[in-house]
């Protein structure tokens, strides 16, 4: 166990949907990044959030957005749904080092 | 040039041998190696975790870096079918992204 969560672990939604994604880090860690695995582009990272603040953004789309609440939780938000974001979406925390800790995931499927 | 790229199997050995994965980087300015074992559908674990060239030994793993090759080894001994999960390398340059391989898929056959 990490001691990163998420949820929901499964979403089965339709296209033109909305979806939100949640995120608890490990306790103490300020550092949370966001990445997409799809089966034939492996993980990609999509954002990072240090203490509330966007730090650094990937190949987010921009129907995807994302924020970082005060009690350091993290929510990505999927809009209008496409078939090709249908993926597994992991989040990861880090703290003082270099080290990232990923949660389970949740595994989206767009019908 | 992808920035990492990994052989992406399948790799089948016996149980009890020794396995190589294998990563090659293009970017120089990584200094953080990182192993990650991934079983299907689950969140990746991290594995190991070297700075710069070097070796590190934690059990039956070994990971060796070459900066100068750009070039990442994980080696386990006397693997087990439990050691049966996608292996994806992960350099980085600090606090950045971790850009990952595509992974390894390793099989060990009782």
């Amino acid at each position: 166990d990490s001691g990163v969560t998420q949820t929901p672990k499964h979403l089965i939604t339709a296209t033109g949907q909305r979806v939100t994604l949640r995120c608890s880090p490990r306790s103490g860690d300020l550092s949370v990044y966001w990445y997409q695995q799809s089966l034939d582009q492996g993980l990609q990272f999509l954002i990072q959030y240090y203490n509330g603040e966007e730090r650094a953004k990937g190949n987010i789309l921009e129907r995807f957005s994302a924020q970082q609440f005060p009690d350091l939780h993290s929510e990505l938000n999927l809009s209008s749904l496409e078939l090709g974001d249908s993926a597994l979406y992991f989040c990861a925390s880090r703290g003082s080092g270099n080290e990232q800790f990923f949660g389970p995931g949740t595994r989206l499927t767009v019908l | 040039q992808k920035e990492v790229e990994q052989d992406p199997g399948p790799l089948s050995v016996p149980e009890g041998a020794i396995v190589s994965l294998n990563c090659t980087y293009s970017n120089s300015a990584f200094q953080y190696f990182m192993w990650y074992r991934q079983y299907s559908r689950k969140g990746p674990e991290l594995l190991m975790y070297t700075y710069s060239s070097g070796n590190k030994e934690d059990g039956r793993f070994t990971a060796q870096v070459d900066k100068s090759s750009k070039y990442i080894s994980l080696f386990i001994r006397d693997s087990q079918p439990s050691d049966s999960a996608t292996y994806l390398c992960a350099p980085h340059s600090g606090n950045t992204p971790l850009v990952f391989g595509k992974g390894t898929r390793l099989s060990v056959i009782a």
